[in-house]
């Protein structure tokens, strides 16, 4: 089985800052690998899909990298509604794997 | 929009059954497949369930594989899963997601609030 392992698992930041998450695989899953963000007690909303693919109306400050074993999501300019939870996906072919999640909370 | 409603979560004795619910709306439901994602404070999210826009391809979890049994009715928009031989470490909050594609493999870009079970006696 493929394994996801996201960090790091608390972030603090300001307003302003540049963020980046990791979440590296036990073995290459090419590009399939999606970011989401989720605020305490809303759904999961996706920001990032295929890797690096920037979802619909997903503001160009999220941006997502990587392929084979490592992805990053990156958060330039962080703003005060990107404080949340973050987690990766891993999906094909009747494999989904979720990374453990990232709070990023203000500092 | 995408509008995933959950419902049918609740407390309940360990060994027993529950039947969760999830009506979508905002989309055309029967083009999509669906999935359900359940999340607890301990092990974070883990899938559970998903089902092909035709019901023809369907798969489970190891961990409730035998236990649940996902379906849907495109008549009524709606997605359900059945879980019975509750056993404690099924206790999470349940979400229903929707994929992107007909068929099961692809990522998700809706899901929804979310509905408790809570196996506990």
């Amino acid at each position: 089985d493929i394994q996801i392992t996201q960090s790091p698992s608390t972030l603090s930041a300001s307003v302003g800052d540049r963020v980046t998450i990791t979440c590296r695989a036990s073995q290459s899953i090419s590009s399939w690998l999606a970011w989401y963000q989720q605020r305490p007690g809303k759904a999961p909303r996706v920001l990032i899909y295929k890797a690096s693919n920037l979802e619909n109306g997903v503001p160009s400050r999220f941006i997502g990298s990587g392929s084979g074993t490592e992805f990053t999501l990156t958060i330039s300019g962080l703003q005060p509604d990107d404080f949340a939870t973050y987690f990766c996906l891993h999906y094909n072919s009747y494999v989904y794997t979720f990374g453990q999640g990232t709070k990023l909370d203000i500092k | 929009e995408v509008q995933l409603v959950e419902s049918g979560g609740g407390l309940v004795q360990p060994g027993r059954s529950l039947r969760l619910s999830c009506e979508a709306s905002g989309f055309t439901f029967d083009d999509y497949a669906v999935h359900w994602v359940r999340q607890t404070p301990g092990k974070g999210l883990e899938w559970v369930s998903g089902i092909s826009w035709n019901s023809a391809s369907l798969d489970y979890a190891e961990p409730v594989k035998g236990r649940f049994t996902i379906s849907r009715d495109n008549a009524k928009n709606s997605l359900y899963l059945q879980m019975n031989n509750l056993r404690a470490e099924d206790t999470a909050l349940y979400y229903c997601a929707k994929d992107t594609h007909y068929g099961l493999g692809s990522y998700f870009d809706g899901w929804g609030q979310g509905t408790l079970v809570t196996v506990s006696s």
